[in-house]
C-alpha cells in the first residue's frame, strides 16, 4: 500500500466550529488532492496541490481551505463547519511520473 | 465538457456473469482513462487503465474497451465472483487532474 495516512479517521463536530483534516504521505509524491465522496456524486475535488505552497481550487472549494508547508503534509480546513459538509473525505497522492492516484483510507466527518 | 457520465448506478449480476459498466466523456484532451475499485470503508484503488491509442486492454478477468470516436469506454468483468462486489468508478485524466464518474455499485450474487 502507498504510504498515505489520513487523520482523524472519524470526527463528529458541531456546526460553526473549525475542523482540520490531515493527510500525510511517505512517498514524496508531488501531487496531493482532497476529495469528498457523497452518494450519487462520486468523488468531487475540493482542492489540490502541485508542490509545497502551490495549491489550487477544485470544483467544490467553497467553505474549504488548504495548506501544504511540507511535501509530506496536506491539510484541509473547514473554517466554520456546516451540515452540508458532512461527508467522507479522501486524500490522494500522485507522482509526477505516472497518473495513478493512491488514496488514503478516508475520514468520515459528521457535522451536527 | 469536464463531465464523465457513468452508467448504470447499480448492477446485480449472478456469479459467473459478465457485468458491463459504461462511461462517456466530452473533453478530447483527456489522455488517460482509469477504472478504480472501492470496497466499503476503503479508499478507491486503481484496477485497470487505458490510453486512447489502444482500443482494448485486458488484465486478468478485467477488460477495458475504448471507443475514441464515440468518446466512450467500458469495463467488463469476466467470470464475475462475489468478491468483485464493490463500487466501481471510471475517470478521465488530463494534466494530472482526474474527472470522476458517479460510480456503479456492483453486487455479484453467489
Amino acid at each position: 500500500d502507498a504510504g498515505i495516512t489520513q487523520s482523524p479517521r472519524h470526527k463528529v463536530t458541531e456546526t460553526g466550529t473549525p475542523v482540520t483534516l490531515r493527510c500525510h504521505q511517505t512517498e514524496n509524491h508531488r501531487y496531493m488532492y482532497w476529495y469528498r465522496q457523497d452518494p450519487g456524486h462520486g468523488l468531487r475535488l475540493i482542492h489540490y496541490s502541485y508542490g509545497v505552497k502551490d495549491t489550487d481550487k477544485g470544483e467544490v472549494s467553497d467553505g474549504y481551505s488548504v495548506s501544504r508547508s511540507k511535501t509530506e503534509d496536506f491539510l484541509l480546513t473547514l473554517e466554520s463547519a456546516t451540515s452540508s459538509q458532512t461527508s467522507v473525505y479522501f486524500c490522494a497522492i500522485m507522482s509526477g511520473g505516472t497518473t495513478e492516484a493512491f488514496f488514503g483510507q478516508g475520514t468520515r466527518l459528521t457535522v451536527v | 465538457q469536464q463531465q464523465v457520465k457513468q452508467s448504470p448506478q447499480s448492477l446485480i449480476v449472478q456469479k459467473g456473469g459478465i457485468p458491463i459498466i459504461n462511461c462517456a466523456y466530452e473533453n478530447t484532451a483527456f489522455d488517460y482513462f482509469p477504472w478504480y475499485q472501492q470496497f466499503p470503508g476503503k479508499g478507491p484503488a486503481l484496477l485497470i487503465a487505458i490510453r486512447p491509442d489502444v482500443s482494448e486492454k485486458k488484465e486478468g478477468r478485467f477488460t477495458i474497451s475504448f471507443n475514441k470516436s464515440a468518446k466512450q469506454f467500458s469495463l467488463h468483468i469476466m467470470d464475475s465472483q462475489p468478491g468483485d462486489s464493490a463500487t466501481y468508478f471510471c475517470a478521465a485524466s488530463s494534466n494530472y487532474q482526474l474527472i470522476w464518474g458517479a460510480g456503479t455499485k456492483l453486487i455479484i450474487k453467489p
